[in-house]
C-alpha cells in the first residue's frame, strides 16, 4: 500500500500526559498537512510543511502542540500536557507540489484524553 | 459566519434515489471547490474537483457550482448502499495550501 499511513490509529491517554503521532506521506510528496477533526465537524487545518520547512501554522495550534518533519519525509505531531479538549481525530495529508492540488489523507489517529 | 456551511443531516434515502447535497460559501473570491467522501473511521477521499461555475460529471456523480448564489451541490444518481458515508464540501479558499471544509453531511442509503 503506497497511501498515507499514520501511527498509532488509536491513542488513549490521561490528562496531562504527552503524546506523539507519526505520519508517513506518499513517497515524493513535497507537502504534508496536519488537520484535526472533532465529532460532527469537518477537518480543521493545523499546520503544513513543504519539504522540511513548516510554512504555516493555524492559531488552533497552541504552544502545547509541535510538529516536525526533520528530513522532509515522515512527520510527527506532539501534544504536551494533553487536555480533554484535545480529544479528536488527527489527520495527516500529503500532496505533490506540482500536482493538481489534491491532498491525499491518511486514516487518522483517534486521540481520547481521559 | 463560517466560510463554508453545510447541512449536517443526517440524510436517509432509499437505494436508487437521486441524492442532492448542498453547501454555501461566504467569499465570492473562492474559485475552486471539492467534494470529499469520508467513510466511518477513515480519512476523507477526494470525489470531485471543480473550478468556477458550471457542472462537472463523473459517473453517477455531478458537482455543480453557482457563483451568483455562492452555492455548491453534489448530485448522486442511482444511489447505492456503498454510497453511505459523510460527504464534505471544501475549498482552498484564498490559500494555495490549506483546505477549508464544511461540517459534512452524513448520508445513509437504505437497501
Amino acid at each position: 500500500d503506497t497511501g498515507v499511513s499514520q501511527d498509532p490509529r488509536h491513542k488513549i491517554t490521561k490528562r496531562g500526559q504527552n503524546v506523539t503521532f507519526r505520519c508517513d506521506p506518499i513517497s515524493e510528496h513535497n507537502r504534508l498537512y496536519w488537520y484535526r477533526q472533532t465529532l460532527g465537524q469537518g477537518p480543521e487545518f493545523l499546520t503544513y510543511f513543504q519539504n522540511e520547512a513548516q510554512l504555516e501554522k493555524s492559531r488552533l495550534l497552541s504552544d502545547r502542540f509541535s510538529a516536525e518533519r526533520p528530513k522532509g519525509s515522515f512527520s510527527t505531531l506532539e501534544i504536551q500536557r494533553t487536555e480533554q479538549g484535545d480529544s479528536a481525530m488527527y489527520l495527516c495529508a500529503s500532496e505533490r507540489l506540482a500536482g493538481a492540488g489534491e491532498q491525499f489523507f491518511g486514516p487518522g489517529t483517534r486521540l481520547t484524553v481521559l | 459566519q463560517k466560510e463554508v456551511e453545510q447541512d449536517p443531516g443526517p440524510l436517509s434515502v432509499p437505494e436508487g434515489a437521486i441524492v442532492s447535497l448542498n453547501c454555501t460559501y461566504s467569499n465570492s473570491a473562492f474559485q475552486y471547490f471539492m467534494w470529499y467522501r469520508q467513510y466511518s473511521r477513515k480519512g476523507p477521499e477526494l470525489l470531485m474537483y471543480t473550478y468556477s461555475s458550471g457542472n462537472k460529471e463523473d459517473g453517477r456523480f455531478t458537482a455543480q457550482v453557482d457563483k451568483s448564489s455562492k452555492y455548491i451541490s453534489l448530485f448522486i444518481r442511482d444511489s447505492q448502499p456503498s454510497d453511505s458515508a459523510t460527504y464534505l464540501c471544501a475549498t482552498p479558499g484564498s490559500s494555495a495550501s490549506k483546505i477549508i471544509f464544511g461540517s459534512g453531511t452524513r448520508l445513509s442509503i437504505r437497501p
